[in-house]
């Protein structure tokens, strides 16, 4: 089946440590996207790649970095520098352009700091 | 990208249509109009879009007015499974073209 799948559903996070959330797609997009989503809020948007090798800060990219080594994989790691990374994060990809593009969103991330 | 106003939550009747508005004032020519929806602790579901016509897909229709003001997504027949968060998203062609703005959106409840 074609999507994108996100591991693992679950995380825990102890202070000072750095934790990575995994995202692959095999839709073949060129685009993929990382997003936070607090309780009861709208999604942020943290980092965003629109092309293999190359990515940009979204509007929360604090605390956060990404690769993106290949078409299929973009790698969140939350550093110990995020002081609340306590949320459900996003991962999503899109094709296409021109204001017609559609993003799909895997199932997501819950993220714990024990 | 044009700020998007939704009411807090709706509530709906099962079987009946859902009708979910969207208030898209300072919309620009270039930018489309986008739905999704949010089912508790899951991925955001794409459903529909549009530009200036009216749309219908197997899950909903979207209807825009001629001044693009605003816009309506309808569930033409609700089931329990439509309880969720709806999202109204409108994202410019050019300018930050791969960047969506999700606001708070709408919580539509599906009673029986």
């Amino acid at each position: 089946d074609g999507g994108i799948t996100q591991s693992p559903k679950y995380l825990f996070r102890k202070e000072g440590q750095n934790v990575t959330l995994s995202c692959e797609q095999n839709l073949n997009h060129d685009a993929m996207y990382w997003y936070r989503q607090d309780p009861g809020q709208g999604l942020r948007l943290i980092y965003y790649s629109q092309i293999v090798n190359d990515f940009q800060k979204g509007d929360i990219a604090e605390g956060y970095s990404v690769s993106r080594e290949k078409k299929e994989s973009f790698p969140l790691t939350v550093t110990s520098a995020q002081k609340n990374p306590t949320a459900f994060y996003l991962c999503a990809s899109s094709d296409g352009g021109g204001g017609r593009e559609t993003q799909y969103f895997g199932p997501g991330t819950r993220l714990l700091v024990l | 990208d044009a700020k998007t106003t939704q009411p807090t939550s709706m509530d709906c009747a099962e079987g009946r249509a859902a009708n979910l508005p969207c208030n898209h004032s300072t919309i620009s020519g270039n930018e489309y109009v986008y739905w999704y929806r949010q089912i508790h602790s899951q991925g955001p579901q794409y459903i529909i879009h549009g530009l200036k016509n009216n749309e219908t897909n197997e899950m909903a229709s979207l209807i825009i007015t001629e001044d693009r003001k605003s816009s309506t997504l309808i569930l033409p027949h609700a089931t329990l499974r439509d309880t969720a968060v709806y999202y109204c998203i409108v994202r410019a062609s050019e300018i930050n073209f791969n960047k969506f703005y999700f606001g708070s959106g709408t919580k539509l409840n599906v009673k029986p």
